[in-house]
């Protein structure tokens, strides 16, 4: 079973400032079934990244996504206001077919 | 546009049974598989079952293995979670969401609130 440790659990930053958020994998897994998360209080989760580096249509290129392994990384480069939120990284086995959430990284204002 | 509706959702005493459903619309919805995620109140997101297109793969979270059914009617473009012997830690609210790209979900609901209480 793999588990995802997200760190830091709280990111305190300006709007401005550049956020990175680790996701780790307690083991090596592929970065085809990387994903990661956007999710703001009553408002569905919203899909930033999939395969570990590809960004959704419609996402804004301040977010990138990055790492192999069981290393990944979440960049935002410049944190709008909006941009304040909880992040989730999640992958997806292929034996067996479930998907796994990691803890979450509450990005907030500082 | 892609919609996903669930509806079901309520006040149920522990032990007792319940059944969402999620409606599709705006995609070709045997095209897709799909999954079920909750979140528990104060706590972060749970992966609950999902289910492959033609229902050819179905898989469940440990915690309700042999309590909770998944299925789907492509006929009627919908999604359906069978939750049985609620437990209290089965309080969340429960969404639906679409498969994009190996396992990644582009769509999802707004979410069914479900509260186990005696």
């Amino acid at each position: 079973e793999i588990v995802l440790t997200q760190s830091p659990g709280t990111l305190s930053l300006s709007p401005g400032e550049r956020a990175t958020l680790s996701c780790r994998a307690s083991q090596s897994i592929s970065d085809s079934y990387l994903a990661w998360y956007q999710h703001k209080p009553g408002q569905a989760p919203r899909l930033l990244i999939y395969g570990a580096s590809r960004r959704v249509t419609g996402i804004p290129d301040r977010f990138s996504g990055s790492g192999s392994g069981t290393d990944f990384t979440l960049a935002i480069s410049r944190l709008e206001p909006e941009d304040f939120a909880v992040y989730y990284c999640q992958y997806y086995g292929s034996s067996p077919r479930e998907l796994t959430f990691g803890g979450g990284t509450k990005v907030e204002i500082k | 546009e892609v919609q996903l509706v669930e509806s079901g959702g309520g006040l149920v005493q522990p032990g007792r049974s319940l059944r969402l459903s999620c409606a599709a619309s705006g995609f070709t919805f045997d095209d897709y598989a799909m999954h079920w995620v909750r979140q528990a109140p104060g706590k972060g997101l749970e992966w609950v079952a999902g289910i492959g297109r033609n229902s050819d793969y179905i898989g469940y979270a440990d915690s309700v293995k042999g309590r909770f059914t998944i299925s789907r009617d492509n006929a009627k473009n919908s999604l359906y979670l069978q939750m049985n012997s609620l437990r209290s830690e089965d309080t969340a609210l429960y969404y639906c969401a679409k498969v994009v790209w190996f396992g990644a979900l582009d769509y999802w609901g707004q979410g069914t609130p479900v509260t186990v209480s005696p």
